[in-house]
């Protein structure tokens, strides 16, 4: 199984929306839930939101207005954009496989994007 | 600031055994959902180390042991080494987020 692939501008301006893609190799994509996770600058992870195969989301309540999460299963990719940027949204973000779901653990991950939001 | 806590420093010297500790409530680690552990070395993607409150992950050492009870977890490093020194995350489930909690991380010194 290959790490995911991840991709994405990395530098954004405030209100402006982020589009990151995480592309997945190998047999996993339909039996897992894939989760995006940030990392701001020195401080810990944040897990944001995950997709499933077939479309089903879950996503952080106090993310949910600004945060879509979509999936393309011909290409096997899937994608978060994340609208009504903030300096707070400064971080870097991984793609992660789930054994499961968001309940279970991550265990693999994307190489990191970083974004930067700044004027 | 997290709904699991973890100290944010533990340090030990070569060889030493040291232990991590990973605090939650009763609506994730409390609530029964399982804990599991990540390191990560500076400037890297976190890897697995501990998964469903017990069980490493392949290829990680037997040096590193996880447990449960409660409300809270563990990690627990014996025969510390050099390499050791990185950065430690216990992550949940917390029914009131519905979705996925991580500890503040914890920083591994060696001495």
């Amino acid at each position: 199984q290959e790490q995911p692939q991840q991709w994405g501008a990395g530098v954004l301006k405030p209100s402006e929306t982020l589009s990151l893609t995480c592309a997945v190799n190998g047999g996993s994509f339909s039996f897992s839930y894939w989760s995006w996770i940030r990392q701001p600058p020195g401080k810990g992870l944040e897990w944001i939101g995950e997709i499933n195969h077939g479309g089903h989301t879950n996503v952080l309540p106090s993310l949910e207005s600004r945060l879509t999460i979509s999936v393309d299963t011909s290409m096997q990719h899937f994608s978060l954009k994340l609208n009504s940027l903030t300096a707070a949204d400064t971080a870097v973000y991984y793609c992660a496989k789930s054994l499961g779901s968001s309940r279970d653990a991550f265990d693999m991950w994307g190489q990191g994007t970083v974004v930067t939001v700044s004027s | 600031q997290s709904v699991v806590t973890q100290p944010p420093s533990v340090s030990g010297a070569p060889g030493q055994r040291i232990t991590i500790s990973c605090t939650g409530s009763s609506s994730n680690i409390g609530a029964g959902y399982s804990v599991h552990w990540y390191q990560q070395l500076p400037g890297t993607a976190p890897k697995l180390l501990i998964f469903d409150n017990t069980n490493r992950a392949s290829g990680v050492p037997d040096r590193f042991f996880g447990a449960k009870s409660g409300a809270s977890a563990s990690l627990a490093i014996s025969g510390l080494q050099a390499e050791d020194e990185a950065d430690y995350y216990c992550q949940s489930y917390d029914s009131n987020l519905s979705g996925s909690v991580f500890g503040g991380g914890t920083k591994v010194t060696v001495l």
